[in-house]
């Protein structure tokens, strides 16, 4: 079964910051996942990958399969990117998408 | 376009009352989930649905049950809450072709 380490817990930044959220997890994987929490509760889905880079606005998320290590940065950081950011992965190789095993989540707090 | 609704939002229940959770996809998609998150732990994943009439256990199952009587609904229900089952459950969704999971905006449940 897979394990997800994020790095780190917490996070403040002050607004314009470079961000880089940190994953790691232990079995090989299909796809990772990076998720957004909203202060209010909601989660939505950023990115899923299974390699290299993907970009989509200010987001850049990176995945190493070998080295089973993924990365989320944050581009000109601004209030409104506070959040928990969360890493998941398939339970196991090959897993569907949605039995996934979650990181415990980077809060971030951006300061103007 | 609703994605994935989840009713309700908020719940109070006295241990040992019973209760079900609803959750509603419009997006056609063959799996969907049912999620606990608790503070300093990621979402673990209670039990899923890879189609209808089909549902099997995930990582903490005991006092839940599922059905999926039709493929756009996924219903949890507690029989006989217990105040360990206070927590935000989240219900998810994705296509069984390794998509992104579409998650919905979270129940608040409390057990006094």
């Amino acid at each position: 079964k897979n394990e997800v380490e994020q790095s780190p817990q917490n996070l403040t930044a002050q607004e314009g910051e470079f961000i880089t959220i940190n994953c790691s997890y232990s079995v090989g994987i299909s796809a990772l996942h990076w998720l957004q929490q909203h202060p209010g509760g909601g989660i939505v889905s950023l990115f899923m990958l299974s390699s290299g880079k993907k970009k989509h606005g200010r987001l850049i998320a990176t995945i190493n399969i070998q080295e089973k290590h993924s990365s989320l940065h944050i581009t000109a950081s601004h209030p409104r990117d506070s959040a928990v950011y969360i890493c998941a992965v398939p339970e196991n190789y090959g897993g569907s998408q949605g039995n996934l095993i979650f990181g415990k989540g980077t809060k971030l707090s951006v300061k103007p | 376009n609703a994605g994935v609704t989840q009713t309700p939002k908020f719940r109070v229940l006295k241990t040992g009352q019973s209760m079900t959770l609803l959750c509603a996809q419009d997006m056609n998609h063959e799996y969907m989930y049912w999620y606990r998150q608790d503070p300093g732990m990621g979402l673990r994943l209670i039990h899923y649905s890879v189609g209808e009439g089909t549902t099997a256990k995930g990582e903490v199952p005991d006092g839940y049950n599922v059905s999926r009587l039709k493929k756009q609904n996924f219903l949890l229900g507690l029989e006989s809450a217990a105040p360990s089952q206070t927590s935000v459950y989240f219900c998810a969704s994705s296509s069984r072709y390794r998509t992104e999971a579409f998650f919905g905006q979270g129940t608040r449940l409390t057990v006094v």
